[in-house]
């Protein structure tokens, strides 16, 4: 079946550092979405992508959707301690927003202040 | 104001009982999700209903069994429960249609330890 890879699978950084991580597939999706992940809470959208090669920003973070449509790119820059958490790449074949989201198995994010 | 909530937050119970979680949405959304996170961290997805309908059932015991009472709820009972369904389970709404700006809201989980 379909199946994502991120990596890396968990990161340790110093407080201000740049953060980047990745989300790759065997196959093509159509939308790509980054979840944050607080502990004990439940997954937030990030951002979302909706076009090959689109790049979209949020703040400090910066995703890119591969020309490929085979992956993803998550950028943090200045990271803070409150950016720790569990970062989650998804996919989803079809631009309907009820089609199956395909989540990738996660980034662990720690922030050294 | 809660998006999507769900209830109870923690359930802890003995193996071979039955429950039940519930969720709501007051977000207007037609589409409910169930998933399964395991201890990894995993998030995998269960059910889904779309105005009350089930769209998407995975493979998953038959000891699960999801109901939508209306498009605003959808409630999980488990029967039988077992060690290996200790697990986080969250809830999430969308809105059906085209996706752009339009995704999934999540809940807060429901932590099941099975005993």
């Amino acid at each position: 079946g379909q199946q994502l890879n991120q990596s890396p699978q968990s990161m340790f950084i110093q407080e201000g550092e740049d953060v980047s991580m990745n989300c790759t597939s065997s196959s093509i999706f159509n939308t790509w979405l980054w979840y944050k992940q607080d502990p004990g809470e439940g997954p937030v959208l990030l951002i979302a992508l909706y076009k090959a090669g689109e790049l979209t920003s949020n703040g400090r973070l910066t995703a890119q959707f591969g020309i490929t449509r085979k992956d993803s790119f998550l950028n943090i820059s200045a990271s803070i301690p409150s950016d720790v958490g569990i970062y989650f790449c998804a996919g989803r074949r079809f631009k309907t927003s009820y089609d199956k989201v395909i989540f990738g198995p996660g980034t662990s994010l720690s922030v050294i202040p | 104001d809660t998006a999507v909530s769900q209830t109870p937050k923690y359930l802890v119970t003995q193996m071979g009982n039955d429950k039940s979680i519930k969720c709501e949405q007051n977000l207007g959304h037609d589409t409910m999700y169930w998933y399964k996170q395991d201890s990894k961290k995993f998030l995998k997805i269960m059910f889904s209903y779309n105005n009350k309908e089930l769209i998407i059932n995975e493979t998953v015991p038959n000891r699960f069994s999801p109901k939508s009472p209306d498009k605003a709820h959808l409630n999980l009972h488990i029967n039988s429960l077992e060690l290996g369904d200790s697990a986080v389970y969250f809830c999430a709404s969308v809105k059906s249609g085209q996706g752009i700006g339009n995704e999934q809201f999540f809940g807060p989980g429901t932590r099941l330890t099975v005993l």
